[in-house]
């Protein structure tokens, strides 16, 4: 596509559900990256992306968290047994590959936990 | 990664130049500057990034000064549109990209 699509754009979900949520890169880009951002807060970084592995985890915050990357395309972000600090805009980007700048950021997934 | 520092928030009249400056005096030989900007409840938008040389595009232009310890970006017409967090972010292209708290640009009418 044109750009990074993620989905859903809104989610509220209750607390100790899980979730999941999708991100689309762009075509042939190789390198996924997730980061999130609480109200007011900068970007925290996630995990990254090369093709369908996975080389950088260091951002996850904790093992309720988990991504995977199939086909060197889509990536899922799943929080299990979600709680109310997870509340936070769930962003996703891509680039050509690690050493090429210029990522492109979707619009991200906006997580309620309630 | 370099750490960088920039002022909190800045002011531009629409029309001129809005230029944002970046300290990064602990950038190594192989760490680019990059810059992004984020629109309020959008997604960061990458703007431009150099490693020694000075940059241009459509958007902006990026000067690093020649010991590399500091950076500004220009807007050279700054539109309302502009409004924007700025964030200036140096990286040795590992594949993270750290975001700092940034400069909040408030162009006014």
């Amino acid at each position: 596509g044109a750009g990074v699509s993620q989905s859903p754009s809104n989610k509220v979900t209750e607390k100790g559900k899980d979730v999941e949520l999708r991100c689309d890169p762009i075509s042939g880009h190789t390198a996924l990256y997730w980061y999130r951002q609480s109200l007011g807060q900068g970007l925290e970084f996630l995990i990254y992306f090369q093709g369908n592995s996975a080389p950088d985890k260091s951002g996850l915050p904790s093992d309720r968290f988990s991504a995977e990357r199939t086909g060197g395309s889509v990536s899922t972000l799943t929080i299990q047994r979600t709680q109310q600090e997870d509340s936070a805009v769930y962003l996703c980007a891509s680039s050509l590959s690690r050493d090429r700048g210029g990522y492109t950021f979707g619009s991200g997934t906006r997580l309620t936990v309630v | 990664d370099a750490k960088t520092t920039q002022p909190t928030s800045m002011d531009c009249a629409e029309g001129r130049a809005a230029n944002l400056p970046c300290n990064h005096s602990t950038i190594s030989g192989n760490e680019y500057v990059y810059w992004y900007r984020q629109i309020h409840s959008q997604g960061p938008q990458y703007i431009i990034h150099g490693l020694k040389n000075n940059e241009t595009n459509e958007m902006a232009s990026l000067i690093i000064t020649e010991d590399r310890k500091s950076s500004t970006l220009i807007l050279p017409h700054a539109t309302l549109r502009d409004t924007a967090v700025y964030y200036c972010i140096v990286t040795s292209n590992t594949g993270k990209l750290i975001f700092g708290q940034g400069t909040t640009l408030q162009v006014k009418p």
